[in-house]
């Protein structure tokens, strides 16, 4: 069973610091890796995704990926209020010509002023 | 531009009914996929379909069925109704290129909020 954990949290996070969320996947040949951001009552939205090893910036947000120890993390910079929300790590399996994607069960970030 | 379109958005059904959640998008996505998603979980898919007249089961498609008979729509149906079919129904699709899976983002529609009772 391939599997991707995220921890469910709530990561309580003060205006203005980072916040910093890790995913972990079991399969070790996965190649495809993406977040996204889904507010209460909402639908995911993409934040970011990213293939290669090492760190890709995007605005105030960091994805970085470690294959060998399988687990990709998102920092969040200078966090807002407006980034309390879930975010979903989500893998393309290797075995998966479709590009199908893995989704973990979502770590909960609030942001407090 | 809409992007994707379910409807309906609420819906309570009895045991044993049946309905179709409707999705249509006006992207010209080639792949179009169906998810549920549990209070506290993550997305479980339901079935996909990578064009026209091509679809496959999920992880979980148990108790429904899909069809795709046009690029545009992608529709859901649930035979029968039980309550573990209470979930948030999400509709989502991509564009991807000659087979390549990589660059695989999905544009979600608002979602379709089921309760069977």
């Amino acid at each position: 069973q391939k599997e991707v954990e995220q921890n469910s949290g709530p990561l309580s996070v003060p205006e203005g610091a980072i916040a910093s969320l890790n995913c972990t996947y079991s399969d070790r040949g996965s190649q495809s890796f993406f977040w996204y951001r889904q507010y209460s009552g909402k639908s995911p939205e993409l934040i970011m995704f990213i293939y290669s090893n090492g760190d890709k910036e995007d605005g105030r947000f960091t994805a970085q990926l470690n294959k060998a120890s399988q687990y990709v993390s998102l920092l969040i910079r200078d966090s807002q209020p407006s980034d309390s929300a879930t975010y979903l790590c989500a893998v393309t399996a290797t075995t998966d010509s479709w590009g199908k994607l893995q989704f973990g069960a979502g770590t909960q970030v609030v942001v407090t002023p | 531009n809409a992007g994707v379109t379910q409807t309906p958005k609420f819906r309570i059904l009895k045991i044993g009914q049946s309905m179709t959640l409707q999705c249509t998008q006006d992207m010209n996505h080639n792949y179009m996929y169906w998810y549920r998603q549990d209070p506290g979980m993550g997305l479980k898919l339901i079935y996909y379909s990578v064009g026209a007249g091509i679809t496959d089961k999920g992880e979980v498609p148990n108790g429904y069925n899909v069809s795709r008979s046009t690029t545009e729509d992608f529709p859901l149906r649930l035979e029968l109704a039980a309550p573990s079919q209470t979930s948030v129904y999400f509709c989502a699709s991509s564009f991807v290129r000659g087979g390549s899976s990589g660059a695989n983002v999905l544009t979600f529609g608002a979602g379709s909020r089921l309760t069977v009772l």
